[in-house]
C-alpha cells in the first residue's frame, strides 16, 4: 500500500458526461501529479500541483482540468468525454525527496 | 523532452532464472525510478534510483548516471514477477519533477 488512495477504483460512462476523479495524497506531501496510461500513448503525465498551486502541465486536454484544495486532496475533472479518454488515471504524491508514489489508479471507460 | 527507452519488450523466463532489463535515457536526470505494474494494473514502487546500486531481496538496480543509463536484476524469477516493468524519469525544472515513462518490459514468467 503506498499509502497514497484513489476513488472510484472504476468509472463507466457515456460520451459528452463529465466526471470527477478523487486522490488523497501521503500524509505530509504537497506535491500531487496526475497520470494517464492508455493503450496506444503509454503512460503520460498530465499535471502537477504543489500545496495547491498548479506547477506544470503535460499533454492535458482542455476538457480536463484539475485542483487541489487546502486539505492537499486533488480533483481530476475530465468533460465532454470521448471514447479515446478511456484510460487507467493514476494520481501520485511525493514530498522533497523527488520519489514518487502511485496510487492504485481510476479505470474510466467511457461508451 | 527527455526520451527513455527499454529493452527489451518483451521477455518470457522459467521459474527460477535471472534477467536483466534495461533503461536509457537521453539527458542528465535527478529522478530514476523503477516500477511494476502487476496484472491487476497497480504501479508498484521497486526502486528510487537517480545513481549508484541498491538491492531489495531478489531484485537490484544500478544506474550509472554519466552514461545515461539504469539497469534492473531480477534473480531466481517466480510467476509473481509476471507483469509489465517501467522505468521513469524526471529533470529538475522549476515547475516540479513529472515523470517521463519508458514504454515498459512486459514479463512473463512461466513454471
Amino acid at each position: 500500500d503506498s499509502g497514497v488512495t484513489q476513488t472510484p477504483k472504476h468509472l463507466i460512462t457515456a460520451t459528452g458526461q463529465r466526471v470527477t476523479l478523487r486522490c488523497s495524497p501521503r500524509s505530509g506531501d504537497l506535491s500531487v501529479y496526475w497520470y494517464q496510461q492508455s493503450l496506444d500513448q503509454g503512460l503520460q503525465f498530465l499535471i502537477h500541483y504543489y500545496n495547491g498551486e498548479e506547477r506544470a502541465k503535460g499533454n492535458i486536454l482542455e476538457r480536463f482540468s484539475a485542483q487541489q484544495f487546502p486539505d492537499l486532496h486533488s480533483e481530476l475533472n475530465l468533460s465532454s468525454l470521448e471514447l479515446g479518454d478511456s484510460a487507467l488515471y493514476f494520481c501520485a504524491s511525493s514530498s522533497r525527496g523527488n520519489e514518487q508514489y502511485f496510487g492504485p489508479g481510476t479505470r474510466l471507460t467511457v461508451t | 523532452g527527455i526520451q527513455v527507452e527499454q529493452s527489451p519488450p518483451d521477455l518470457i523466463l522459467q521459474e527460477g532464472a535471472n534477467s536483466t532489463l534495461r533503461c536509457n535515457f537521453s539527458d542528465s536526470v535527478n529522478n530514476l525510478q523503477w516500477f511494476h505494474q502487476n496484472p491487476w494494473g497497480q504501479l508498484i514502487n521497486l526502486f528510487y534510483i537517480p545513481s549508484g546500486t541498491k538491492q531489495n531481496g531478489r531484485l537490484s538496480a544500478t544506474t550509472v548516471a554519466t552514461e545515461r543509463y539504469s539497469l534492473l536484476y531480477i534473480s531466481s524469477s517466480q510467476t509473481t514477477d509476471s507483469g509489465v516493468y517501467f522505468c521513469a524519469v524526471s529533470i529538475l525544472t522549476g515547475g516540479g519533477n513529472k515523470l517521463t515513462f519508458g514504454t515498459g518490459t512486459q514479463l512473463k514468467v512461466e513454471l
